[in-house]
């Protein structure tokens, strides 16, 4: 079966620090791994995915993953937090259904 | 182009009624999917439709759950006789072809709480 875990229930950072959010998946096969944030009360919107290529990839409000073979993980990465991140990020893998880490709570400080 | 719609956004039922939630995937969208997000699971989850295939039932928790989509478009999630645990976010998310490779994208769930 194919599964993620985030291992952290939640990250503190000040506003302005680097963010790392961690995943690490287990998968037979080809990962094709994603990362979705859900705002209060929202559903979850897409920030990017690995499907294959390049190790290092770019999304949506300056968010960017690294993919690691050799560790099995998808790290989410932003160089410079925004309080406006304050969210609840997940990880997931695809296996025509998506199975979900089950979340870290981002809180950015001012 | 509008996104995956929801609707209600809550409903509150009491328990043993019965309950439908509606779901509008993106246009041209051939593949619709429903999942729960709850406090003690997490996300996961229930259903599958994809295109005119027989729909992938196999994370529905209970027979009290079925769905069906019509036209290949709206689907209807609709729990019977609710019970208290089915109090959760139901979210619907559509993506182009169902590969697993596709991006989904998610509506803003219904909210659903079984006094």
């Amino acid at each position: 079966a194919q599964s993620v875990a985030q291992p952290e229930d939640q990250v503190n950072v000040a506003e302005g620090n680097p963010l790392t959010v961690k995943c690490t998946y287990s998968v037979s096969g080809n990962p094709y791994l994603f990362w979705y944030v859900q705002y209060p009360n929202r559903g979850l919107q897409f920030l990017l995915k690995y499907i294959t290529g390049d190790n290092l990839v770019k999304g949506s409000y300056g968010f960017e993953a690294e993919f690691n073979k050799s560790q099995t993980s998808f790290h989410l990465k932003k160089p410079s937090a925004l309080v406006s991140d304050s969210a609840l990020y997940f990880c997931a893998v695809d296996d025509y259904k998506l199975s979900f880490g089950a979340g870290t709570t981002v809180t950015v400080r001012a | 182009g509008a996104g995956v719609s929801q609707s209600p956004s809550n409903k509150v039922t009491e328990k043993g009624k019965d309950v439908e939630l509606r779901c509008d995937p993106i246009s041209g969208h051939t593949a619709l999917y429903w999942y729960r997000q709850s406090l003690g699971q997490g996300l996961e989850f229930l259903i599958y439709f994809q295109g005119n295939s027989a729909p992938d039932k196999s994370g529905l928790p209970s027979d009290r759950f079925s769905a069906e989509r019509t036209g290949g478009s709206v689907s209807t999630l609709t729990i019977q006789r609710t019970q208290q645990e089915d109090s959760a976010v139901y979210l619907c998310a559509s993506s182009f072809s169902g590969l697993d490779t596709d991006t989904q994208y998610f509506g803003p769930g219904t909210r659903l709480t079984v006094l």
